[in-house]
């Protein structure tokens, strides 16, 4: 079956330095989300992206983070400069279409010292 | 704003004791109801999307159904493997294609 895929697991990043997440999407998916988690909290929403263009985004996607589809089969989050409070884990979905379901990886969990 | 409020947050169960999970919500116009199954350490796994008041859905041991304000997982006769934490999400009309989660419910259950 499908599924997204997440790089890498774990990242570990000094405060105020720049990281990038990555994510493969679903081959005919057409939307792709990031959200985060930080641990013992809900799941929380930050981006959409349709068409090469953000769609939506969450009050938690500020100036800091940007979203990047830099050819057909990747979806990569950019925060540029870290904070401790970016410490959470990250999930990448995709889905097919704006109200069909999500499919999540297994996140990227980064830690930010 | 959409909000997701789910109980119990923690349930334990003995080996094939049946319960049921509530997800309430309040949303600005319902578009789709989605329940997950989340593994420690992985992400969220779809399990059901419901769209309108008295639609339910089934798969395996779970049964989804869902009225105007709130959402019922029922689980009959759990096995171990079914132990994981059960997250409830919404798309609303207010937002594009944003979801919100609830906290989830922990099930554990014992042989």
């Amino acid at each position: 079956e499908p599924e997204v895929t997440q790089t890498p697991s774990h990242q570990v990043t000094q405060m105020g330095q720049e990281v990038i997440l990555r994510c493969v999407p679903i081959s005919n998916h057409l939307y792709f989300y990031w959200y985060r988690q930080i641990l013992g909290q809900k799941v929380e929403f930050l981006v959409s992206f349709y068409n090469n263009e953000i769609s939506e985004k969450s009050e938690i996607f500020d100036d800091q983070f940007s979203v990047e589809r830099p050819d057909g089969s990747n979806f990569t989050l950019k925060i540029r400069s870290t904070k401790l409070e970016d410490s959470a884990m990250y999930f990448c979905a995709s889905s097919v279409g704006s109200n069909q379901p999500q499919h999540f990886g297994d996140g990227t969990r980064l830690s930010i010292l | 704003e959409d909000q997701v409020t789910q109980s119990p947050e923690a349930l334990r169960l003995q080996e094939g004791e049946s319960s049921s999970l509530n997800c309430s919500y309040t949303v600005s116009g319902l578009r789709g109801l989605f329940w997950y199954r989340q593994d420690p350490g992985k992400g969220p796994e779809f399990l059901f999307t419901l769209y309108s008041a008295g639609e339910e859905k089934e798969k395996e041991r779970l049964k989804a159904t869902l009225t105007k304000k709130e959402s019922f997982l029922h689980i009959t006769a759990p096995k171990p493997e079914d132990s994981a934490t059960y997250l409830c999400a919404v798309a609303s009309s207010g937002g594009y294609q944003k979801v919100t989660f609830g906290i989830g419910t922990k099930l554990q259950v014992i042989p």
